[in-house]
């Protein structure tokens, strides 16, 4: 079974600096994909940044970055130059893949609140 | 709007009683997820369409829920003789995965609550 573990429940940051949100994952597929979402307060969940395992660079979108250790299992986004508009929750997920069905396996989230 | 859509985006029921949520996906999606998410837990997975056909029911989904896609288009998610248990955010979410772009969008949620 996967789990994606997201160890910080809340983080704040000052606007305009860099913040590194924590994941960790745990699968036996070797292939599979990693995924970041952002949920603001009004609820959809808005795709931000995918990184696949057999991907060999960090994923980038500009202001986000995906920190991928596939050793380590981890996949950590780093934004960049924080924005009071990024104050969200933010998932990590993983694409699990039986057959046609790419179902994705979220972490519990890390609520991220930037000050002015 | 070409995204996905949900509606209704706000659902308060009394206990016993039956809901249907409704969802638009994006019109060129072939596959269909509906998610469930509670409080401080991220969305889990209900259940999978691809077209019209149901492929895949999480153990969560219990007899209680039903979920359609009539000519693979739109879905509806009924939970018959609603408990409080049910009160949760019910996402929708479409996708159609080529090599280069596997991402899943998703709509804004019915947020139900049982009272």
């Amino acid at each position: 079974a996967q789990k994606i573990t997201q160890t910080q429940p809340g983080m704040f940051v000052q606007e305009k600096e860099a913040v590194t949100l924590d994941c960790t994952y745990d699968t036996s597929d070797q292939s599979y994909g990693l995924f970041w979402y952002k949920q603001p307060s009004s609820g959809e969940m808005i795709f931000l940044i995918y990184q696949g395992s057999y991907d060999e660079q960090n994923a980038t979108e500009g202001r986000y970055s995906l920190n991928f250790q596939k050793a380590r299992k981890s996949a950590n986004l780093v934004i960049s130059a924080s924005q009071l508009g990024d104050s969200a929750m933010y998932f990590c997920a993983m694409r699990e893949v039986r057959g046609s069905n790419y179902k994705l396996t979220f972490g519990k989230g890390t609520l991220l609140t930037v000050n002015p | 709007d070409t995204g996905v859509s949900q509606n209704p985006r706000h659902k308060i029921t009394k206990r016993g009683q039956n809901v249907t949520f409704r969802c638009d996906p994006i019109s060129e999606h072939n596959r269909l997820y509906w998610y469930r998410q509670t409080l401080g837990q991220g969305p889990e997975f209900l259940t999978y369409f691809q077209n019209e056909a149901q492929l895949e029911k999480s153990r969560l989904l219990s007899d209680r829920f039903s979920a359609e896609r009539p000519k693979g288009s739109f879905s509806t998610l009924e939970i018959q003789r609603t408990e409080q248990g049910d009160s949760a955010m019910y996402l929708c979410a479409s996708s159609f995965p080529t090599a280069s772009n596997t991402e899943a969008f998703f709509g804004q949620g019915t947020r139900l609550t049982v009272v």
